[in-house]
This record gives structure tokens, sequence and C-alpha cells, in this order.
């Protein structure tokens, strides 16, 4: 069964740091980009970055761009998203996802956990 | 960014009725729009990609057109199990942005 489980959302203070973590299964990992997008009952589904099936390519949104950092390992199948710096507008489900196209970062998500609560409040 | 606007934000519709729900983008992306089902405490579910591509398993009742700004989800025939809400995506650049959601809900 394909499948992607996120582990790692808690409550932490704002400015504090949290590692989200993703683990794959059922698929070839290391074929293919990988995504975080995060959801808010306020803003709806937002893309938060992404990761080529090397590393090779690495892209954020300008929101988090220079506190978040994504990151995989094929060896083990598994993505991460380091969070730096949190702030109140951070608090979301975070999803990991799989992106369709093998190799390059393209686009549209056909695989996805089912999603990590990070709560950030003092 | 680019922005995505859904219309309408709530459609009320009975089983069996055609729906549609239109998702406009502030700018040109080609046909470079995913659309996805998302039920509540449920991750967003592909149906359909570049603009009018059926995803794999998903039933022939949705379909997907236009191309530019302006595109359409139609369900031809609504089933109880395709009360949901509804994105569309835009992944015309590395900045991948969603529309607001469309719920379809029971009339």
């Amino acid at each position: 069964e394909v499948q992607l489980v996120e582990s790692g959302g808690t409550l932490v203070q704002p400015g504090r740091s949290l590692r989200l973590s993703c683990a794959a299964s059922g698929f070839t990992f290391d074929d293919y980009a990988m995504h975080w997008v995060r959801q808010t009952p306020g803003k709806g589904l937002e893309w938060v970055s992404a990761i080529s099936w090397n590393s090779g390519d690495i892209v954020y949104a300008d929101s988090v761009k220079g506190r978040f950092t994504i990151s995989r390992d094929n060896a083990k199948s598994s993505l991460y998203l380091q969070m730096n710096s949190l702030r109140a507008e951070d608090m979301a489900l975070y999803f990991c996802a799989k992106d369709i196209i093998r190799g390059v970062i393209h686009g549209p998500l056909d695989i996805w956990g089912q999603g990590t609560m990070v709560t950030v409040s003092s | 960014d680019i922005q995505m606007t859904q219309s309408p934000s709530t459609l009320s519709a009975s089983v069996g009725d055609r729906v549609s729900i239109t998702c406009r983008a502030s700018q040109t992306i080609s046909s470079w729009l995913a659309w996805y089902q998302q039920k509540p405490g449920k991750a967003p579910k592909l149906l359909i990609y570049k603009a009018s591509t059926l995803e794999s398993g998903v039933p022939a009742r949705f379909s997907g057109s236009g191309s530019g700004t302006e595109f359409t989800l139609t369900i031809s025939s609504l089933q109880p199990d395709d009360f949901a809400t509804y994105y569309c995506q835009q992944y015309n650049t590395y900045s991948w942005t969603f529309g607001q959601g469309t719920k379809v809900e029971i009339k």
C-alpha cells in the first residue's frame, strides 16, 4: 500500500524549533519529488516547500524562506521539515505529499499523508 | 504569487445534479492546474491534473476544462460520496497556490 505517515507535530512556543518527519512506503521514494503543504481553517491550503528526487532542487514559499529547511534521506525513505523561529501564523496541519512526476518538482500531488498538527503558542 | 479564486464558495445541490465549479487565475497558467477533493478530517485527494487529465481511479463523472486563466471542474451527476470541499491548485510557477475551496453540500 502506498503510504505517507507524518510525525513530529506538537505544541511549541513562538521562536522555538521543531522537526517534522514523513515516512514513505509502497513506492520508490527516491524516484519522486516531495512536498510539504499546510492547512489552516483561516488560510486554507498553503504550499510550503518542495524537494527534487536527489535534493538538487529545493524551493520554499516566501512565508517560510530562511526559517524552514526541507530535506530527505532516500536510504530511509523519509522526508523532513526543520522549522525554526516558529510564529503563530505557522500553526497548521502539515501534510507531506508526493509529486506525480518522477524526478523533477512538478506540482500535482497524488499521494498525501494524514497530516501532523503544529500548534504555536506560549 | 499567482492568486487562485474559486466560485462559488458554497454550492448546494442534490444527488443527480450536474454541478460546476470555476477557478480563475490572476495570470495565465497554461494548463498547469489540478483539482482536489477533501472530506472532513482527511487529506486532499487528486482528481484532475493538467486541467483535464483524470487521475487514475477517479470516476468519469468528474471532468475538467479550461486553459489560460479560467478553469472548470464539472461533476456530471452528483453522487452521495461527492459531498466534500474542492480545491484548485496552480503549478505553473515554483510557488504553488491553491484556491480557497468550494464546499459542495446537500440541498
